[in-house]
């Protein structure tokens, strides 16, 4: 499968633990998205890379949030101490083309729940 | 600020009827509009993308149209299947921003 992996698929933690997702984007796109979708709505932007550079961060995340993405290939991102508001689907995107022609591809998504 | 709504929210039609979902957006200065496919619990499927400088892309049974200066979008299925039963989300990017803004999306179920 050459697609967009999104490691675990689900997730369940207590309230204040640590929680760290992994995403491997498709091979040959260098720019990789966070975004996060609660129940009954569409997804939102977190963050997004370039390559290995974070370049943009939404105020959606907060200083609890993390995000990485060592040597431009796979990207994690870590929630520390997490809530209850936390819980939501964490969706991975990467992005083939420029412009006009640009197109996102996803992941399954992790879905977390925080109990 | 690009706010993306989606109507209506739900909708069931039965065995092959077709069915056009509606996707409209308020700022027109897009790169480009895609519609996506999601199954329950699970992530994003891209069906079509439509760049700004486009007026309809196809793709089997599914025909998305663009008209850019009135801010709209139409998804059309034909001749639906229960396979076809999801939620249907629309997407924008803005002009200078790779980023998408979604709508809340559509629940079709398509009735046997």
């Amino acid at each position: 499968d050459t697609g967009v992996s999104q490691d675990p698929r689900h997730k369940i933690t207590k309230r204040g633990q640590n929680v760290t997702f992994r995403c491997d984007p498709i091979s040959e796109h260098n720019r990789l998205y966070w975004y996060r979708q609660t129940l009954g709505q569409g997804p939102e932007f977190l963050t997004y890379f370039q390559n290995e550079a974070q370049l943009e961060k939404s105020r959606l995340l907060s200083d609890r949030f993390s995000a990485e993405r060592p040597k431009g290939s796979f990207s994690t991102l870590e929630i520390q101490r997490t809530e209850q508001g936390d819980s939501a689907m964490y969706l991975c995107a990467s992005l083939l083309g420029a412009g006009g022609y640009t197109e996102a591809f996803f992941g399954q998504g992790t879905r977390l729940t925080v109990v | 600020k690009q706010e993306v709504t989606q109507i209506p929210a739900a909708l069931s039609v039965p065995e092959g009827e077709n069915l056009v979902l509606n996707c409209s957006f308020t700022d027109s200065a897009i790169y480009n509009l895609q519609w996506f496919r999601q199954d329950p619990g699970k992530g994003l499927t891209s069906l079509l993308l439509i760049q700004s400088s486009q007026r309809e892309q196809t793709s089997g049974r599914l025909n998305a149209s663009l008209d850019k200066s009135s801010g709209r979008s139409t998804l059309y299925i034909a001749a639906s299947q229960p396979g076809d039963s999801a939620t249907y989300l629309c997407a924008v990017s803005n002009f200078g921003n790779e980023k998408l803004t979604f709508g809340t999306g559509t629940r079709l179920t398509i009735i046997p």
